[in-house]
């Protein structure tokens, strides 16, 4: 069972646009929420995180906002630049059953195209 | 600022063959994580780890062994390669004060594509 959803597989927007990538989740343990970025052949990188006693955090043109009620949160990116046309990952963390870390589940991410 | 260093970058092997998976970090993190990615899913943790000496499974750990001898290196074994187990392979690391800091970005390196034939 996918814990984290993400619908979209794919994106496109056109330069100076706003992006906005939708997931969903169903475990309400979950109490971070993390949006990674990847480009092709690298790993992914972080880019914006969200606590789930707050519903938006902003970072530039990046703004994540999470619905708690609804089990759902979102990244908005405005404005859309070519150079953040990658794939977009969504996790959300849980401290491991142990205690020791935590644990990071993903959704299977969007290809997000910003078009010149 | 190497941060997290993975080799090699791309393997092919044959079934039942068996390869180590290096992964490496500077950033004197104490958690580190392997996790796979399959075409079209998210990343799916295999094993971890939370300090030298200390290691457990994740939510996939079948087929795969690690170990964690120094804080720095963090090396996943296949012992008997099997087609499934094609794969994209991705190492992190993160700092470990999560307790008091909160939550702690996960830092990946470059990953390592695997394909067994």
């Amino acid at each position: 069972d996918q814990q984290v959803k993400q619908n979209s597989p794919s994106l496109s927007v056109q330069e100076g646009r706003i992006s906005i990538l939708n997931c969903d989740y169903t475990n309400s343990m979950f109490d971070y929420f993390l949006w990674y970025k990847k480009y092709p052949a690298e790993g992914p990188t972080f880019l914006i995180s969200i606590s789930s006693i707050k519903d938006k955090n902003e970072d530039g043109r990046f703004t994540v906002f999470l619905n708690k009620s609804a089990k759902h949160l979102s990244l908005h990116i405005v404005p859309s630049q070519p150079g953040d046309s990658a794939v977009y990952f969504c996790a959300a963390s849980t401290t491991f059953s142990s205690g020791s870390a935590r644990q990071l589940t993903f959704g299977s991410g969007t290809q997000l195209t910003v078009l010149p | 600022n190497a941060g997290v260093t993975q080799t090699p970058k791309f393997r092919i092997l044959k079934i039942g063959q068996s390869m180590t998976l290096q992964c490496t970090q500077d950033m004197n993190h104490n958690y580190m994580y392997w996790y796979r990615q399959d075409p079209g899913m998210g990343l799916k943790l295999i094993y971890y780890s939370v300090g030298a000496g200390i290691t457990d499974k994740g939510e996939v750990p079948n087929g795969y062994n690690v170990s964690r001898s120094t804080t720095e290196d963090f090396p996943l074994r296949l012992e008997l390669a099997a087609p499934s187990q094609t794969s994209v392979y991705f190492c992190a690391s993160s700092y470990d004060k999560i307790k008091v800091i909160g939550n702690q970005p996960q830092h990946f390196g470059d990953g390592t594509r695997l394909s067994i034939l």
